[in-house]
């Protein structure tokens, strides 16, 4: 079965200091990565997916095959950035996305 | 307005009681999941449908069921079997293959 594993369950970081929440996965063959965003008091929602190599409102996340990693970064926090983050990954058939247990960003003044 | 409806928002049931939660989309997307969203837990796949009159157990099925008799709709009934059914569940759908999943608000079920 897919797995996906983010370790830090809240990250808390200073405005204007740099962000790199981890998403690692166990799936074996080519699975399509993605980070979905909640922010407060409103729906779940993509925020950027690694087969579109976007950079999203200043995060990217580059997919590593070697370390199964899928980590996503962004150089300089802001304080709208606070959020829940949910790594996720498709693959082994079926059209299902799996989630981690997710990341709370929190970004202090 | 296009997207996901979830009913009702909030929802309380008596232990032994089974409860429906209602989802409908109006995106003319084929697939649609269903999900608990538990703290530190993430979301869990229930059930998910890929085309009308078809749907698939996934991590979590024990103790619901669901039904897809139109693509519009995919409801998720609670039964009295679900041993801890107090959570936040959330509905997705999306375009076939890997599409990018839209969600609803949610539906907060509790049990008293």
């Amino acid at each position: 079965a897919q797995r996906v594993t983010q370790p830090e369950k809240l990250l808390s970081v200073f405005k204007g200091a740099p962000v790199e929440l981890k998403c690692n996965y166990s799936y074996s063959g080519s699975p399509e990565l993605f980070w979905y965003v909640q922010y407060s008091r409103q729906r779940l929602q993509l925020l950027l997916r690694h087969i579109s190599r976007e950079s999203i409102k200043g995060f990217t996340a580059d997919l590593n095959k070697g370390e199964t990693s899928f980590h996503l970064k962004k150089p300089f926090a802001q304080e709208e950035d606070s959020a829940m983050y949910y790594c996720a990954s498709l693959g082994g058939g079926g059209n299902k996305l799996t989630f981690g247990t997710g990341t709370q960003l929190k970004v202090e003044l | 307005d296009g997207g996901i409806t979830q009913s009702p928002k909030y929802l309380f049931r008596k232990e032994g009681q089974n409860v429906t939660l209602s989802c409908e989309q109006n995106l003319n997307h084929d697939a649609m999941y269903w999900y608990r969203q538990d703290p530190g837990q993430g979301l869990r796949l229930i059930y998910y449908s890929q085309i009308v009159n078809d749907f698939q157990k996934g991590d979590i099925a024990e103790g619901y069921s669901v039904s897809r008799e139109k693509k519009e709709s995919f409801p998720l009934t609670v039964t009295s079997a679900q041993k801890n059914p107090t959570a936040f569940y959330l509905c997705a759908s999306t375009e076939p293959f890997g599409g990018e999943l839209f969600f609803g608000e949610g539906s907060r079920l509790t049990v008293l």
